[in-house]
């Protein structure tokens, strides 16, 4: 069975860096591309990029390249998301999704994680 | 950047009647190589993570009952639901994959009316 099981809610303070974390199992971690989803308070879905965790290839939205770091270790199934310095604006729940298609770069989310709620407050 | 406006923004349907949700590309998303359209249907339900139910604009993943149905072609798109279920109260977005960045419509709120 296909799981993407995300690290847990938490708050931080502006300014402050974070790494939030996806851990994959029931199929071959390095040959599915793995995104990242943005959905703030209320409000819709945001793609801010995906890994290929076989060579590390990312492909980011230009709305949050260089914003965040979309990373990925295959030896733990494991792919993540980095901020260096959170923003009140960054308060969201992050979604980790499979892409449909093994080794296909083609947006097309077919297994999510559980999302992890990001609250950034001073 | 590809916009996706969907139409209705909320929508109220009696149980067992047919609710329709359309989506518009500001470019086209067929894909001459294949002749396929770079489009999906996702729902999503309060508190839980969207779940695929349309791919390639007409393409029910597996699992999906078959009242769901994709169609359209181009910049016009449309998801249909045959027969409303009290299940089937969630949001819906259509998203197109053609070009990057990856695009989502803003959703439409499916209710039992």
């Amino acid at each position: 069975e296909v799981q993407l099981v995300q690290s847990g809610a938490e708050v931080q303070k502006p300014g402050e860096s974070l790494m939030i974390s996806c851990k994959a199992s029931g199929y071959s971690f390095s040959s599915y591309w793995i995104g990242w989803v943005r959905q703030m308070p209320g409000k819709g879905l945001e793609w801010m990029g995906s890994i290929y965790p076989g060579d590390s290839d990312t492909r980011y939205s230009p709305s949050f390249r260089g914003q965040v770091t979309i990373s990925a270790d295959k030896s733990i199934a494991t792919a993540y998301l980095q901020w260096s310095s959170l923003k009140a604006s960054d308060t969201a729940i992050f979604y980790c999704a499979r892409h449909l298609r093994p080794a296909r770069p083609e947006v097309i989310f077919d297994y999510w994680g559980q999302g992890s709620l990001v609250t950034v407050s001073s | 950047d590809i916009v996706m406006t969907q139409s209705p923004d909320s929508l109220a349907v009696s149980l067992g009647e047919r609710a329709t949700i359309k989506c518009k590309s500001s470019q086209s998303l067929l894909y001459s190589s294949n002749n396929k359209n770079d489009l999906v249907w996702y729902q999503q339900k309060p508190g839980q993570p969207p779940k695929l139910l349309i791919y390639w604009a007409s393409t029910r993943q597996s699992g999906v009952p078959d009242r769901f149905s994709g169609s359209g072609s181009g910049t016009n798109f449309t998801l249909t639901i045959s027969s409303l279920q009290a299940e089937d109260v969630a949001v819906y977005y259509c998203q197109q994959y053609s070009t990057i960045p990856i695009t989502f419509g803003q959703g439409t709120r499916l209710e039992i009316k």
